[in-house]
């Protein structure tokens, strides 16, 4: 059974660009949610996506938006990057029945994104 | 809305020693799961236990349990017989019955002496 991957590890960008990330869901699985972990911090909830559809989001801006594949991969796009966005980006895939039942979620190693 | 609370900072324990994490959470939800996740330097988060708020036995894993305390929303994490391999960032995590998405505590650094 393959686990949650991540890619790629680690990111340097400047202010203004935009960046994508990437996650590949555990076996089994058809959800996937996105945390951004900023130094010295707990995780933070930015949305979930759950058989290809926006199950969710937190208190992040719109520049943050993300998708799901039909292999239930995931990508998270950041745009018109800040200096604040510098952190690990953790994915973690579960499986779930939106509504109904969600499963533990299981991390990935995380991206670390440095914005210069 | 839903928070989690880490009030250690920073713990250190000898080897083969116990150590007990602390945890309390502000829900007004009856029906919730809990976790502990230990993120090591290699960052990588790894689900050490679940809790589900239902049930009122203590969840156990090998040398991890819990100590669930549904009325004073404590959830506390002991690890006995500890061991160099455990020393790591650990976080405490809420999640409701259905919901999308887990609510982390700022995180407790656990350091094991040898």
């Amino acid at each position: 059974e393959t686990g949650v991957t991540q890619s790629p590890t680690h990111l340097i960008k400047t202010r203004g660009q935009q960046v994508t990330l990437r996650c590949s869901s555990q076996s089994g699985h058809n959800t996937v949610s996105w945390y951004q972990q900023a130094l010295g911090q707990g995780p933070q909830f930015i949305f979930q996506y759950y058989r290809e559809e926006e199950n969710g989001r937190g208190n992040f801006p719109p520049r943050f938006s993300g998708l799901q594949f039909p292999n239930y991969s995931s990508e998270l796009n950041v745009n018109a990057l800040e200096l604040d966005d510098s952190a690990l980006y953790l994915c973690a895939s579960s499986w779930g029945l939106a509504g109904a039942y969600t499963d533990t979620q299981y991390f990935g190693p995380g991206t670390r994104l440095t914005v210069l | 809305a839903q928070t989690v609370t880490q009030s250690q900072p920073e713990m250190s324990v000898q080897e083969a020693e116990t150590v007990t994490l602390s945890c309390t959470y502000d829900t007004s939800e009856s029906d919730y799961y809990l976790f502990w996740y230990k993120q090591p330097p290699s960052r990588q988060m790894i689900l050490v236990i679940r809790q589900e708020a239902y049930k009122q036995q203590n969840a156990t894993e090998n040398r991890f349990s819990v100590n669930f305390q549904k009325a004073a929303k404590s959830f506390s994490l002991k690890i006995s017989d500890s061991q160099l391999g455990d020393a790591a960032m650990y976080f405490c995590a809420y999640r409701t019955l259905y919901g999308n998405k887990l609510v982390f505590g700022a995180g407790t650094i656990l350091r094991v002496k040898s």
